[in-house]
């Protein structure tokens, strides 16, 4: 199985901050890789496909970088609704992996 | 647009068999493929399986063949059973459309327990 490195576990930060969430995948990926927003209590929210691709209606403060085995996703401008657990996918081969989560709070 | 809405059982027994099933609105079934993911409690998002367009199915084998995704067309329902459960089986469980889970259900939360 492809093992998803997943940084940092944590993070605070302030509204209007810049911040980077790292995945690293075990073995070379090319670009199969997403990431996905999940509020306690709501349904997870795709974010960003193909490595660096919007989901449709995502805001455009979120990005992503990366392909092979190093991948970024960077929120540019923190907003209150953006303080969630981040999570990245590997989709490149079965069984499909996730990291271990970000968790994003207020500092 | 599409929803999904996951139902079942919120408690199974040890050993017993989880069933769910995922409604889904807004698209047919038969479109696309369908997976399945769960979370167990205070941890992280682990993948199931998918069942692909073609009805072909794909499984964590980390489960050990306990897991079966099905679609029920007529109903445009898919749906989740899984065998021998233990409480390491206590998790939320969400569904979500394709294999790259472009759109997720709410969760339902099934608790492992005598």
């Amino acid at each position: 199985d492809i093992q998803m490195t997943q940084s940092p576990s944590s993070l605070s930060a302030t509204v209007g901050d810049r911040i980077t969430i790292t995945c690293r995948a075990s073995q070379r990926i090319a670009n199969s890789l997403a990431w996905f927003q999940h509020i306690p209590g709501k349904a997870p929210k795709a974010l960003i496909y193909v490595a660096s691709s919007l989901r449709g209606g995502v805001p455009s403060r979120f990005s992503g970088s990366g392909y092979g085995t190093d991948f970024t996703l960077t929120i540019s401008g923190l907003q209150p609704e953006d303080f969630a657990t981040y999570y990245c996918l590997q989709y490149n081969s079965f069984p499909y992996t996730f990291g271990q989560g970000t968790k994003l709070e207020i500092k | 647009q599409v929803h999904l809405q996951e139902s079942g059982p919120g408690l199974v027994k040890p050993s017993e068999t989880l069933s769910l099933t995922c409604a889904v609105s807004g698209v047919s079934l038969t479109s696309y493929s369908w997976s399945w993911v769960r979370q167990p409690p205070g941890k992280g998002l682990q993948w199931i399986g998918v069942i692909h367009y073609s009805g072909t199915t794909t499984y964590d084998p980390s489960l050990k063949s306990r897991a079966t995704i099905s679609v029920d067309t007529s109903n445009n329902q898919l749906s989740l059973r899984l065998n021998s459960v233990t409480a390491a089986d206590t998790a939320v469980y969400f569904c979500a459309k394709d294999a790259g889970l472009e759109s997720w259900g709410q969760g339902a939360l099934v608790t492992v327990s005598s």
